[in-house]
């Protein structure tokens, strides 16, 4: 399964709010796809599980949705710490799967 | 939870490396693990991913053959070890625990990653 994610940057302001696509190959189940947040020179932080799940202590700022092969991350009203890359990945055989990311900068 | 790389270095092409893990916060007999690498500038690959107890391992098709993924519940130990290694494992390498709630469907928490440069 290849996950295509768009756009590849997003440029918005502090409190605007960013919409992020991740588009699955085939059917992906919704328990499987999780979303990650990585902050230059950081480790990937896991943001949601189970395709709508906040991780633990995630801002409630960030929301998940999505099934199928359609997944989209929301992030309402954007935070300075905010700006990042952002990873889609689904489990499937036994793998992990990443898409390419999306840049969020300013 | 802590996981703590290291092993990273510059090796030779068609050298081999093993790279180590070390955990604590959590009861590391109880976690699946996986290694996942990001070569610079670029995105996030899925290395491998070993069960709780060692016994079921899962590779990528580019490293399949290559890298062997291992664990010492003992000793809350991670290991990857790399041979016929190339220019294209290149990358950071970090380790991170399967998860959340014992699911090796996500990676819940990460370490911060050990440098692989091949190179002659």
């Amino acid at each position: 399964i290849v996950l295509t994610q768009s756009p590849g940057t997003l440029s918005l302001s502090p409190g605007e709010r960013a919409t992020l696509s991740c588009r699955a190959s085939q059917s992906v189940s919704s328990r499987y796809l999780a979303w990650y947040q990585q902050k230059r020179g950081q480790a990937p932080r896991l943001l949601i599980y189970g395709a709508s799940t906040r991780a633990t202590g995630i801002p409630d700022r960030f929301s998940g949705s999505g099934s199928e092969t359609d997944f989209t991350l929301t992030i309402t009203r954007l935070e300075p710490e905010d700006f990042a890359v952002y990873y889609c990945q689904q489990f499937g055989n036994s793998r992990l799967t990443f898409g390419g990311g999306t840049k969020v900068e300013i | 939870v802590q996981l703590v790389e290291s092993g990273g270095g510059v090796v030779q092409p068609g050298r081999s490396l093993r790279l180590s893990c070390e955990v604590s916060g959590f009861s590391f007999s109880g976690y699946a693990l996986h290694w996942v690498r990001q070569a610079p500038g670029g995105g996030l690959e899925w290395v491998a991913l070993i069960s709780y107890d060692g016994t079921t391992t899962n590779y990528a098709d580019s490293v399949k053959g290559r890298f062997t993924i291992s664990r010492d519940n003992s000793k809350d130990t991670l290991f990857l070890d790399m041979n016929s290694l190339t220019s294209e494992d290149t990358a950071v390498y970090f380790c991170a625990r399967a998860g959340p709630l014992l699911s090796p469907t996500a990676a819940d928490y990460w370490g911060q990653g050990t440098l692989v440069t091949v190179s002659s």
